[in-house]
């Protein structure tokens, strides 16, 4: 079965700067999808931005991005120039490409701005 | 913002009571997700359907019951609450890979349930 693991429970950031959130995940499958989902207080599930394993680039959008590296089983979110905004849960998620698969989740990250 | 309701979006009830929950989509999608999400766990699939009266189960499923009657209309069905399902619940929507999607869901705004 497959597995994610975010390992940072709470992070904080200053505000302006740069901050790194960790994945791991395991699986078997060589084809698959990751995500990074934002949840804030309003607890609403926002896709902040994907990942397509056959695909060696990292995606990025605006200013997250991602350090996806399929051998080590790691796909980190960047945040640049962190906003007051960006305070939120964030999950890591995991599917596979084909079928009807769920979605597999990480226990989350709380991410503090600091002003 | 996908068009994803959840009805109600907040519920207190007693235990041994029947509960259902509601998702409704307008964006036509043929998969609908039920997950509830709990402290420690993420989140965490209950059931999930890939057309209409074609539903599947999910990882934690003992207790619940979906219906699909229509393609916006995905029920969650709690048939006697206990206090272990408390918790927030989230419908999520996916279209087919192929379709232009490349595999992400899009939730609703979340149910919190209490049981008493």
């Amino acid at each position: 079965a497959q597995t994610v693991t975010q390992s940072q429970p709470e992070m904080s950031v200053q505000e302006a700067e740069t901050v790194t959130l960790s994945c791991t995940y395991d699986t078997s499958e060589s084809d698959y999808y990751l995500f990074w989902y934002k949840q804030p207080p309003s607890r609403q599930m926002i896709l902040v931005i994907r990942q397509e394993a056959y695909k060696q680039q990292n995606a990025t959008e605006n200013r997250f991005s991602v350090n996806f590296q399929k051998a080590a089983k790691s796909f980190s979110l960047k945040i640049s120039d962190s906003q007051l905004g960006d305070a939120a849960m964030y999950f890591c998620a995991y599917r596979r490409r084909w079928g009807n698969e769920k979605l597999t989740f990480g226990t989350g990250t709380r991410l503090t701005i600091i002003p | 913002d996908a068009g994803i309701t959840q009805s109600p979006r907040h519920k207190v009830t007693e235990t041994g009571t029947p509960v259902t929950l509601r998702c409704h989509q307008t964006e036509n999608h043929r998969y609908m997700y039920w997950y509830r999400q709990d402290p420690g766990h993420g989140l965490r699939l209950i059931h999930y359907s890939y057309g209409v009266k074609d539903t599947d189960k999910g990882e934690v499923s003992d207790g619940y019951s979906v219906s699909r009657s229509k393609t916006e209309d995905f029920l969650l069905t709690l048939e006697s609450a206990t206090s272990s399902q408390t918790s927030v619940y989230f419908c999520a929507i996916s279209e087919s890979i192929g379709q232009g999607a490349l595999g992400e869901q899009y939730f609703g705004p979340g149910t919190r349930l209490t049981v008493t």
